[in-house]
C-alpha cells in the first residue's frame, strides 16, 4: 500500500444511494487514478487527474464522479446512475512512469 | 485488436518450475514496461520495471522486452507457492499518460 490509503475496505450500497470511496496519498505525486476491477476483466480506468482541480474521464466514467481539490486526495463517488457497482475499486498514484496502488475497496450492493 | 494482449490462464505449475508469462502489444510508441503482482483481494504491487528493450534481472525474476516483436516476458525461476498470484503487464508511452494494462494471468504454484 505504501503511502496510499483507501477507505473503507468494504462498503455496501443500498438501491438509489450515492457512496463515496476515499483515496489519500502522502507520496507527493501529481497524478492519481481510479480503476474498477471485475473478475477476469483486468483493470478498467474510471477517472484520472494529473493536477489539482483538473481530471479526465477514463474508459468507464458513466455513473461515477470525482473531485481533486487537494493534491493528497482524490475521492470517487459511485452514483445511483451506476447500475452495476459491485466490484473491487483501486486507487493509484503515478510518479514518473510507475503507478503505485492502494489496498482497494470492495463495494457490494445490498 | 486490443492494445495489450495477455493470456488470462489460469496457469498451474509444480513448485520449482520455471514460469514464463507474456504480453504482446500493438503500439510501437510504448517505451516503459512493467510487471505487477496482485494477490487475491489486494492491490497490485510493482514487481519489475524496464525501459525500452533488453533484460532485467531481480533475484528469481527476469523481465525481457523485445520491441521489434512487440513482446514482453516475465520469467520466474524456482517458483514457490508464494508466487501464486495474478500477474499484470503494463506499458506507458511517455510517463505522463495513463498506463495500459493487460488483463492479467492467474498463476498457481502447487507444492
Amino acid at each position: 500500500d505504501g503511502g496510499i490509503t483507501q477507505s473503507p475496505k468494504y462498503l455496501f450500497r443500498k438501491e438509489g444511494q450515492n457512496v463515496t470511496l476515499s483515496c489519500e496519498q502522502n507520496l507527493n505525486h501529481d497524478a492519481m487514478y481510479w480503476y474498477r476491477q471485475d473478475p477476469g476483466q483486468g483493470l478498467r480506468l474510471i477517472y484520472y487527474s494529473q493536477i489539482v482541480n483538473d481530471f479526465q474521464k477514463g474508459d468507464i466514467a458513466e455513473g461515477y464522479s470525482v473531485s481533486r481539490e487537494k493534491k493528497e486526495s482524490f475521492p470517487l463517488t459511485v452514483t445511483s446512475a451506476q447500475k452495476n457497482p459491485t466490484a473491487f475499486y483501486l486507487c493509484a498514484t503515478q510518479g514518473t512512469d510507475i503507478q503505485y496502488f492502494g489496498a482497494g475497496t470492495r463495494l457490494s450492493v445490498l | 485488436q486490443k492494445e495489450v494482449e495477455q493470456d488470462p490462464g489460469p496457469l498451474s505449475v509444480p513448485e520449482g518450475a520455471i514460469v514464463s508469462l507474456n504480453c504482446t502489444y500493438s503500439n510501437s510508441a510504448f517505451q516503459y514496461f512493467m510487471w505487477y503482482r496482485q494477490y487475491s483481494r489486494k492491490g497490485p504491487e510493482l514487481l519489475m520495471y524496464t525501459y525500452s528493450s533488453g533484460n532485467k534481472e531481480d533475484g528469481r525474476f527476469t523481465a525481457q522486452v523485445d520491441k521489434s516483436s512487440k513482446y514482453i516476458s516475465l520469467f520466474i525461476r524456482d517458483s514457490q507457492p508464494s508466487d501464486s498470484a495474478t500477474y499484470l503487464c503494463a506499458m506507458d508511452i511517455s510517463g505522463n499518460t495513463p498506463l495500459v494494462f493487460g488483463k492479467g494471468t492467474r498463476l498457481s504454484v502447487i507444492a
